[in-house]
């Protein structure tokens, strides 16, 4: 049972345009979410992240939308570019106990950014 | 600044060999850690966490363990790897605190069982 479904295994953007990176959960009691960014042979780094208690989060040319009713999350990259092209993972996570967290990914998106 | 980190880089192991990664965190006390498996063509699985000194958590049944010796080692450990466990094995740490939700992650290591 999938948690976390990100249904684009792959996305194509031509550079300065907009990337829009979409994310679906199932489980109603994930209340933080969170992106990651992951480049060929390496691990994933920590992009951005939104608390369900809000829908929108900005840095930079990365913004977070979330949409709680529609168990929805995207990721908007504005204005995209070259070094923006990476596998990019949506996580959700809940208390586990004892101060610990678990993230449930799901299977990414390659994006590519065409000069 | 906090640093985590995995050996070794690349693996190439035979059917039925043990296995043993290592990951070390520096620049923290008392993290989180985790072990995490990517499969080909597959996200992101949890394998184990643990939240202090010998406590282990496992998530999924499997031939493979986990240790954790010290306040900042982590290690993964098979007796006999099958075929299925190849894959790119991450560890990855985070503050252990309630609020603390970011996973922080190491480089990885490629583990290739022929």
């Amino acid at each position: 049972d999938q948690q976390v479904k990100q249904n684009s295994p792959s996305l194509s953007v031509q550079e300065g345009r907009i990337s829009i990176l979409n994310c679906d959960y199932t489980n109603s009691m994930f209340d933080y979410f969170l992106w990651y960014k992951k480049y060929p042979a390496e691990g994933p780094t920590f992009l951005i992240s939104i608390s369900s208690i809000k829908d929108k989060n900005e840095d930079g040319r990365f913004t977070v939308f979330l949409n709680k009713s529609a168990k929805h999350l995207s990721l908007h990259i504005v204005p995209s570019q070259p070094g923006d092209s990476a596998v990019y993972f949506c996580a959700a996570t809940a208390y586990s106990g004892a101060g610990s967290y678990q993230l449930t990914f799901g299977k990414g998106t390659k994006l590519s950014v065409i000069p | 600044s906090q640093t985590i980190h995995q050996w070794p880089a690349t693996l190439v192991q035979p059917v039925g060999s043990p296995l043993s990664l290592e990951c070390t965190v520096e620049g923290t006390s008392n993290p989180n850690l985790y072990w995490y498996r990517q499969a080909a063509g597959r996200g992101l699985q949890l394998l184990f966490y643990s939240v202090g000194i010998g406590q282990i958590s496992s998530e999924v049944p499997q031939n493979l363990s986990a240790s954790r010796p010290q306040d900042r080692q982590f290690i993964l450990s098979s007796k006999k790897l099958l075929l299925s466990d190849s894959g790119f094995y991450l560890c990855a740490w985070s503050v252990p605190a309630s609020y603390a939700y970011e996973q922080y992650f190491g480089p990885g290591t490629r583990l290739t069982v022929t």
